[in-house]
């Protein structure tokens, strides 16, 4: 199975920070990364799908980079709605393993 | 767009079994898949299992293999998930996701299950 390591795990930031949130594959998965965001009891929301491709809606301050086996999101001007939890998943083979997650916090 | 809306919470006894639902809406049911997803409280995210609307192909977690079966019906647009021979491990909110574009975009809103004598 593909393994998912995303770092940090937890993170304290500011609004108007710029925040990066790095995902790395334990092989190469090309570009079949993707991130969500989760808030306190609710379902994860897609941001990024294969790797750089803004989810209709999203605000354009996300951005998704990398290929291969190592991925970051970046949010470039932090929004109080933006605190939450982050998870990158890959998508080239099942499993389809998500990373522990990178909270965001104030 | 589309919508995903489950069934709701359950609270089952150890060694007992759930089946929780997944109703589509908002689009073409046959043309994507559903996963499952569970998370249990206060962890992450743990891929179940992924089922074909179109045939029923189904893939499953080597984890749970033998536990869980994922099925649809079609005519009334909805997925479900089982899960036998509960353990309190299994206590977890429960989601549906349809997979668009190699992604989960659309979501269900979660069912909580809890396993507890």
């Amino acid at each position: 199975d593909i393994r998912m390591t995303q770092s940090p795990s937890s993170l304290s930031a500011s609004v108007g920070d710029r925040v990066t949130i790095t995902c790395r594959a334990s092989q190469t998965i090309s570009n079949f990364l993707n991130w969500y965001q989760q808030k306190p009891g609710k379902a994860p929301k897609l941001l990024i799908y294969r790797a750089s491709t803004l989810q209709s809606g999203v605000p354009s301050r996300f951005s998704g980079s990398g290929s291969g086996t190592d991925f970051a999101l970046t949010i470039s001007s932090l929004q109080p709605e933006d605190f939450a939890t982050y998870y990158c998943q890959q998508s080239h083979s099942t499993p389809l393993i998500f990373g522990g997650g990178t909270k965001v916090e104030i | 767009q589309g919508q995903l809306v489950q069934s709701g919470d359950e609270v089952k006894k150890p060694g007992a079994s759930v089946k929780v639902s997944c109703k589509a809406s908002g689009y073409t049911f046959t043309n994507y898949g559903i996963n499952w997803v569970r998370q249990a409280p206060g962890q992450g995210l743990a891929w179940m299992g992924w089922i074909s609307a179109r045939d029923g192909n189904t893939k499953y977690a080597q984890n749970l293999q033998g536990r869980v079966t994922m099925t649809t019906d079609t005519s009334t647009t909805t997925a479900y998930m089982e899960l036998k021979t509960l353990t309190s491990d299994d206590t977890a909110v429960y989601y549906c996701a349809r997979l668009k574009s190699d992604a989960f975009d659309v979501w269900g809103q979660g069912t909580l299950v809890t396993v507890s004598s």
